[in-house]
């Protein structure tokens, strides 16, 4: 597609239950990133794939949160278990591989607004 | 471990007004620097890309400068106009093999008032 498409927009869930946020990279683009942004804040960076693979999934706040990318193009953020505190922005973007030799700017998506109550 | 910093926070003038956002990060070895607008609700828009190796970078009325060794980059708005009025994020990536993320400040929030 011509941007990075998440879906849903928005998801109001209860605490406790499960959750997937889908994301859509701009074709071609190899690289794929999830971040999370709470109110006020800048967005903290959760995990990063290179192609299929998790190529660093260091931001990742414990084991209840998991991400996969399972055909090196649609992404999808996995919540276990979800609670209050999981409430936030998850922004996904897509970018060329910085070692192709292309300037590795990302682009985002509008975000996925999770509202746990 | 990297630290972005954006100074002010907030930012409040009269259309018209020249404006300077301040970004400032702990390590200077980042492989680039990015700047990005963001509206209410929205995601993030890029601006500007500074590569480690440039000083500087022009798109319209926009103008971003890159000083790695002093770990500093200022975003210069000319002729502010309402529209600009959003919140303003700059991000600086790690370089060689140290991983592919973003470190973000935390954003400074402009309006411009008519």
């Amino acid at each position: 597609g011509a941007g990075v498409s998440q879906t849903p927009s928005n998801k109001v869930t209860e605490k406790g239950k499960y959750v997937e946020l889908r994301c859509d990279p701009i074709s071609g683009h190899t690289a794929l990133y999830w971040y999370r942004q709470s109110l006020g804040q800048g967005p903290e960076f959760l995990i990063y794939f290179q192609g299929t693979g998790a190529a660093d999934d260091s931001g990742l706040p414990n084991d209840r949160f998991f991400a996969v990318r399972p055909e090196g193009s649609v992404s999808t953020l996995k919540i276990q278990r979800t609670e209050r505190g999981d409430s936030a922005v998850y922004l996904c973007a897509s970018s060329f591989e910085w070692t192709s030799g292309r300037s590795g700017e990302l682009f985002f998506g509008e975000g996925s607004r999770l509202t746990v109550l | 471990k990297q630290e972005v910093t954006q100074i002010p926070a907030a930012l409040s003038v009269p259309e018209g007004e020249n404006l300077v956002l301040n970004c400032s990060f702990t390590d200077s070895a980042i492989y680039n620097l990015q700047w990005f607008r963001q509206d209410p609700g929205k995601g993030l828009t890029s601006l500007l890309l500074i590569q480690s190796s440039q000083r500087e970078q022009t798109s319209g009325r926009l103008n971003a400068s890159l000083d790695k060794s002093s770990g500093r980059s200022t975003l210069y708005i000319a002729a502010s106009q309402p529209g600009d009025s959003a919140t303003y994020l700059c991000a600086v990536r790690r370089g060689g093999n140290a991983g592919n993320m973003l470190t973000f400040g935390g954003g400074t929030r402009l309006m411009v008032k008519p």
